[in-house]
């Protein structure tokens, strides 16, 4: 069965130190990924998403994400953090058809101390 | 303002005792989903529906109903609750495929 794994289940970090969540997926075959943010008491937004094309993806706020199809991974990366980076982390994996369920890893919980 | 809407926010019920949440969206979506966030298993989905009158189980539809017979509405059912499905849920919607996912802003439900 297809499944998404963050091994980081919380992450404490200063701020301007750099980022990097893990995410891991199953599935063999061609696939779209995406990263959601939960900033406290806010709804879930996308951060950013992968679906075909260059695996160095940019999203807001300064993250980006590189897609390593060898690996199975879609790694989130930041260079500085902020305080107001302080959010819960998804990432997400669905089989390249429009068809076909979406998968959510279980969330990272990023702490940032000022 | 493109919104996704869920109603109650706060549900406290007792076992058995059918509820309905409603979701309503106002952007013309196709796809529309069902998801429950429990602590330490993310989110985890129940129901989807790709358009009017076509739905499909999730990863955990047992205890759960729904149906899209408008394009804006998407209500979970639970026709007996039970305590297993004291959860944050969350209904969003796509405007195509999973391309991106507008979320509501979540209904605590907890059944005792």
């Amino acid at each position: 069965a297809q499944s998404v794994s963050q091994h980081n289940h919380h992450v404490i970090l200063s701020e301007a130190a750099s980022l990097e969540l893990g995410c891991n997926y199953s599935y063999g075959g061609t696939v779209n990924l995406f990263w959601y943010v939960q900033y406290p008491g806010q709804h879930l937004q996308l951060l950013l998403k992968y679906f075909s094309g260059d695996p160095l993806v940019k999203g807001i706020k300064g993250f980006e994400a590189e897609f390593i199809k060898s690996k199975f991974s879609f790694n989130l990366r930041k260079p500085s953090v902020q305080w107001s980076d302080t959010a819960e982390y998804f990432c997400a994996v669905n089989r390249d058809s429009s068809a076909s369920k979406i998968i959510f890893g279980s969330g990272t919980r990023l702490s940032i101390r000022p | 303002e493109a919104q996704v809407t869920q109603n109650p926010r706060y549900l406290i019920t007792v076992t058995g005792k059918k509820l309905t949440v409603t979701c309503s969206q106002n952007m013309n979506h196709e796809y529309m989903s069902w998801y429950r966030q429990d602590p330490g298993l993310g989110l985890r989905q129940i129901y989807y529906s790709m358009n009017v009158e076509v739905t499909d189980k999730g990863d955990v539809p047992e205890g759960y109903k729904v149906s899209r017979k408008e394009k804006r509405n998407f209500p979970l059912i639970l026709e007996s609750p039970s305590p297993n499905q004291t959860s944050l849920y969350f209904c969003a919607s796509s405007p195509m495929g999973w391309n991106e996912q507008y979320f509501g802003p979540g209904t605590r439900l907890t059944v005792t």
